[in-house]
């Protein structure tokens, strides 16, 4: 199957600063990523759809002032968690859509915010 | 009420049972159906997938969709403890922007 991967894999922060997932396709082209969160025993949210080339399209209740998301090229999508807070310390996951029958998603992200 | 529903469990049986996992959905134009295997603070990775109605089978995992009955099944043979997971279905349609639709995931454990 395709394979996704996630940088970086864990991640501690001040309270305060920005922190940046990248989330790449390593053998194939998405046109098509999207962005989750999960916090523990509980099941995926979706946060925003990110489309190469143009602006990510936001669930409704996601700041898309506070998580960035930037589609630069068909491999790679990042999430930026701007003036992060203890609140937002949650497993944050990126899939990659390889045409309809794939949807592949990344080892994931788990950020901790002090 | 949501659009995929999935028993959340959780379910817990002995080593070389035949698990049986299910999710209903309402909307009929799901044509996609995937089944995601999670363990605990890995994402989640694609076990199988079914285009409409049919069954599937990939080793000791058989997918199986009834779309009349809007109903999906993940049957697990001779269940092994790296079985233990959490098992998601997901599933979606050529509209809705690409984004698949989840169900809560059922969580199992098998037993040595």
């Amino acid at each position: 199957g395709a394979v996704v991967s996630q940088h970086p894999s864990r991640v501690i922060c001040k309270s305060g600063t920005s922190v940046k997932i990248e989330c790449r396709s390593l053998d194939f082209q998405a046109t098509t990523m999207f962005w989750y969160r999960q916090f523990p025993k509980q099941s995926l949210m979706l946060m925003a759809t990110s489309n190469e080339g143009s602006k990510a399209t936001y669930e409704q209740g996601v700041e898309k002032d506070k998580f960035l998301i930037n589609h630069a090229s068909l491999t790679l999508s990042t999430l930026t968690v701007t003036s992060a807070h203890p609140e937002d310390s949650s497993f944050y996951i990126c899939s990659a859509r390889d045409g309809p029958d794939g949807q592949y998603f990344g080892p994931g992200t788990r950020l901790t915010v002090t | 009420q949501k659009e995929v529903e999935q028993d959340p469990g959780p379910l817990s049986v002995p080593e070389g049972a035949i698990v049986s996992l299910n999710c209903t959905y309402s909307n009929s134009a799901f044509q996609y159906f995937m089944w995601y295997r999670q363990y605990s603070r890995k994402g989640p990775e694609l076990l199988m997938y079914t285009y409409s109605s049919g069954n599937k089978e990939d080793g000791r995992f058989t997918a199986q969709v009834d779309k009349s009955s809007k109903y999906i099944s993940l049957f697990i043979r001779d269940s092994q403890p790296s079985d233990s997971a959490t098992y998601l279905c997901a599933m979606w349609g050529n509209t809705n922007a690409g984004k698949s639709t989840f169900g809560d995931g059922t969580t199992l454990t098998v037993k040595p």
